[in-house]
């Protein structure tokens, strides 16, 4: 069975500082891995995503995510936040050689970047 | 640079209606899935679609029906709508580089 954990609903932090939401996952083989964020009252932005290679992936918006394969974690990071990044933010795995495009998500982080 | 649109952006039903969410997207993409987000849930898949005419079911699929009729449509129907039916609902296609790619939501309630 394929499935995330994404263990704080909420993270808040000061502009300017760093910050890293937390993402585990659970699947059979070798993931494929992704972060995507929800401002209110819109869909889902993709923000980056893992399929092999380099550990760290860098995306959209000066983010970037760092896989390791032994802690089977995937979390997302910034060295600056803003007050533009608060918003809903999840992680979402699929298993290789499962059905394209079947993703399974984590509950959501809300980030909070208080000025 | 449409994407992936959805119709109606909100809409409110009665118990019992039936109605059909739209769903379009303009990148010739084979796989199509149709999720619910409710709060606290994340995101359910409720069915998904690999190509015209093959459909198959998601997590939640009691209540919907879909079909795929052609590579960029891909309706989703609620057959009785019911109070647990009320949340938002999201379309979503993916082609073969593995990103999946999002509409902007259609807030449905059920009264």
């Amino acid at each position: 069975a394929q499935s995330v954990a994404q263990p704080e609903d909420q993270v808040n932090v000061a502009e300017g500082n760093p910050l890293t939401v937390k993402c585990t996952y659970s699947v059979s083989g070798n993931p494929y891995l992704f972060w995507y964020v929800q401002y209110p009252n819109r869909g889902l932005q993709f923000l980056l995503k893992y399929i092999t290679g380099d550990n760290l992936v860098k995306g959209s918006y000066g983010f970037e995510a760092e896989f390791n394969k032994s802690q089977t974690s995937f979390h997302l990071k910034k060295p600056s936040a803003l007050v533009s990044d608060s918003a809903l933010y999840f992680c979402a795995v699929r298993a290789r050689g499962s059905t394209l495009g079947r993703l399974y998500f984590g509950r959501g982080t809300q980030l909070t970047v208080w000025p | 640079n449409a994407g992936v649109t959805q119709t109606p952006k909100f809409q409110v039903l009665k118990t019992g209606q039936s109605m059909t969410l739209q769903c379009a997207q303009d990148m010739n993409h084979e796989y199509m899935s149709w999720y619910r987000q409710d709060p606290g849930m994340g995101l359910r898949l409720i069915h998904y679609s690999v190509g015209a005419g093959i459909t198959d079911q998601g997590e939640v699929p009691n209540g919907y029906n879909v079909s795929r009729s052609t590579t960029e449509d891909f309706p989703l129907r609620l057959l009785s709508a019911a109070p647990s039916q009320t949340s938002v609902y999201f379309c979503a296609s993916g082609g073969r580089k593995n990103t999946i790619y999002f509409g902007e939501g259609s807030w449905l309630t059920v009264v």
